[in-house]
C-alpha cells in the first residue's frame, strides 16, 4: 500500500514554463485536494475533488488547473509558471468529505520559478 | 474569516519532559480538529483527528483536547523523545469541509 505518491519530487522551471505535478493514491479515496505551503503563510488550499470528474477552487486557484478523470489522479498543471509559484506542493486524499475523515499527505514536490 | 494560531512557534524541551502545545481559533463553528506531524522535507501525518462533539482524543502518548466554546485545542505529549522532534500543525475545518491551518509549532527535544 504505497498512499499518496507524487512526482516529481524536485522541478526547477523557468518563468512562462508549463508543466504537471502528479499525484496519485491506491486507498480508493473518493476525496483528493493539492495544497502550497509557504513560510510565514502555512498551507493554503489550491484546488480539490469529491470524486472523479469533479473539481471546485481552494483559496489561492489562479495560475493552476486540475482534472480528475480517475478516481486515483488527480493532477495538478501550472499553466504559465511565475516566481510566485514557487513553493513546496502537496497532494492529500481522504476516503470521503475532510470533516469526518483524516487526511493523508504525499510527500510533496518542491518547485522553483527562475 | 477563520484564523488559526499556534504558539509557541518553536519549542526547545530536554527528553523525558511533558509537554504541551497550543491551537487557538477565532471562529467555533468548526466540524472538527486535526493534528500533524510533519517532518524537515516530508509531508504531513494526521496524529489526531477530533470531532466537535468530543473533548478529547488519545494515542499511545499523545492526548488532544478541543475547547470549542474558548476557540482551543492543546496537543499533549507525555514523556517526550528526540524522535518526537518534528513540527506540529494543527487544522480546524469548518462545516462546509474547508480546512484551516495554523503556521505550526517546530518542536526539538534534546537528548
Amino acid at each position: 500500500n504505497a498512499g499518496v505518491t507524487q512526482t516529481p519530487k524536485f522541478q526547477v522551471l523557468k518563468t512562462g514554463q508549463s508543466m504537471t505535478l502528479q499525484c496519485a493514491q491506491d486507498m480508493n479515496h473518493e476525496y483528493m485536494s493539492w495544497y502550497r505551503q509557504d513560510p510565514g503563510m502555512g498551507l493554503r488550499l489550491i484546488h480539490y475533488s469529491v470524486g472523479a470528474g469533479i473539481t471546485d477552487q481552494g483559496e489561492v486557484p489562479n495560475g493552476y488547473n486540475v482534472s480528475r478523470s480517475t478516481t486515483e489522479d488527480f493532477p495538478l498543471r501550472l499553466l504559465s509558471a511565475a516566481p510566485s509559484q514557487t513553493s513546496v506542493y502537496f497532494c492529500a486524499s481522504s476516503l470521503g468529505q475532510p470533516r469526518g475523515e483524516k487526511l493523508f499527505f504525499g510527500s510533496g514536490t518542491q518547485l522553483s520559478v527562475l | 474569516k477563520q484564523e488559526v494560531t499556534q504558539i509557541p512557534a518553536a519549542l526547545s524541551v530536554p527528553e523525558g519532559e511533558n509537554l504541551v502545545l497550543n491551537c487557538s481559533f477565532t471562529d467555533s463553528a468548526i466540524y472538527n480538529l486535526q493534528w500533524f506531524r510533519q517532518d524537515p522535507g516530508k509531508g504531513l501525518t494526521s496524529l489526531l483527528l477530533i470531532q466537535s462533539s468530543q473533548r478529547e482524543q488519545t494515542s499511545g502518548r499523545l492526548n488532544a483536547s478541543l475547547d470549542k466554546s474558548s476557540g482551543r485545542s492543546t496537543l499533549y505529549i507525555a514523556a517526550s523523545q528526540p524522535g518526537d522532534s518534528a513540527t506540529y500543525l494543527c487544522a480546524v475545518i469548518s462545516n462546509t469541509g474547508k480546512l484551516i491551518f495554523g503556521q505550526g509549532t517546530t518542536l526539538q527535544v534534546k537528548p
